[in-house]
């Protein structure tokens, strides 16, 4: 069983960099199939792509976010990670890391549980 | 403002039939982009309901439904019950943005 589950900080100083980690169990990111992405959720509001990461290193990003989003892996951990640089209130959202399938239209067919990032001083 | 635009709430009473509508434009589902339905039940992640406009998950009971038709797409839930209560989005790629985009989202309330 494919397992996703979100990790880091919930409170971010505004200016300051948020970072989260997917630990991923049940299936190893360092194969081909699916994508490993980010998506967001502002409170009370729609879902929002940020980006994902292939198991080549390949990387997309969300054209509104490119500029302040990094997303890496760490293989021999099974994991990834979103960086998103200089926040503001703004930014303040449920954190979702999910699975993209790479047929049948790229939907998101696994999702973590979601960890909500507060940017506030 | 989402690129999809759903409704921000349908309802219905139980047993009856309800659709939510995601109309999008020539550079996302009239593009012939695929749209994938997802439940959001509250205070949970959003699951898959239907992928690749009319293909259910294993496990996902055949009172959910989907269609495409030029620029739009529809999820049809028959049957309504209780627990069908939560958020639903449609999902595509938008060649304008060039980014895989969600519709606003629209709230089932089960009378």
């Amino acid at each position: 069983q494919v397992q996703l589950q979100e990790s880091g900080p919930g409170l971010v100083n505004p200016s300051q960099t948020l970072s989260l980690t997917c630990a991923v169990s049940g299936a190893s990111i360092s194969t081909g199939g699916h994508y490993w992405s980010w998506i967001r959720q502002h409170p009370g509001k729609g879902l929002e792509w940020i980006g994902y990461i292939f198991y080549s290193g390949s990387t997309d990003y969300n054209p509104s976010l490119k500029s302040r989003v990094t997303i890496s892996a760490a293989t021999s951990k099974n994991q990834f990670s979103l960086k998103l640089t200089s926040v503001t209130a703004a930014d303040t959202a449920v954190y979702y890391c999910a699975r993209q399938v790479t047929a049948s239209g790229r939907y998101f067919d696994l999702w973590g549980r979601g960890t909500l990032v507060t940017v506030s001083s | 403002q989402s690129v999809l635009t759903q409704p921000p709430s349908v309802s219905g009473a139980p047993g009856q039939r309800v659709t939510i509508s995601c109309t999008g434009s020539s550079s996302n589902i009239g593009a012939d982009f695929d749209v994938h339905w997802y439940q959001q039940l509250p205070g949970t992640a959003p699951k898959v309901l239907i992928y690749g406009n009319t293909n259910r998950p294993s496990g996902v009971p055949d009172r959910f439904s989907g269609s495409k038709s030029g620029t739009s797409a529809s999820l049809a839930i028959s049957g309504l019950q209780a627990e069908d209560e939560a958020d639903y989005y449609c999902q595509s790629y938008d060649t304008s943005l060039s980014g895989w985009v969600f519709g606003g989202g629209t709230k089932l309330t089960v009378l």
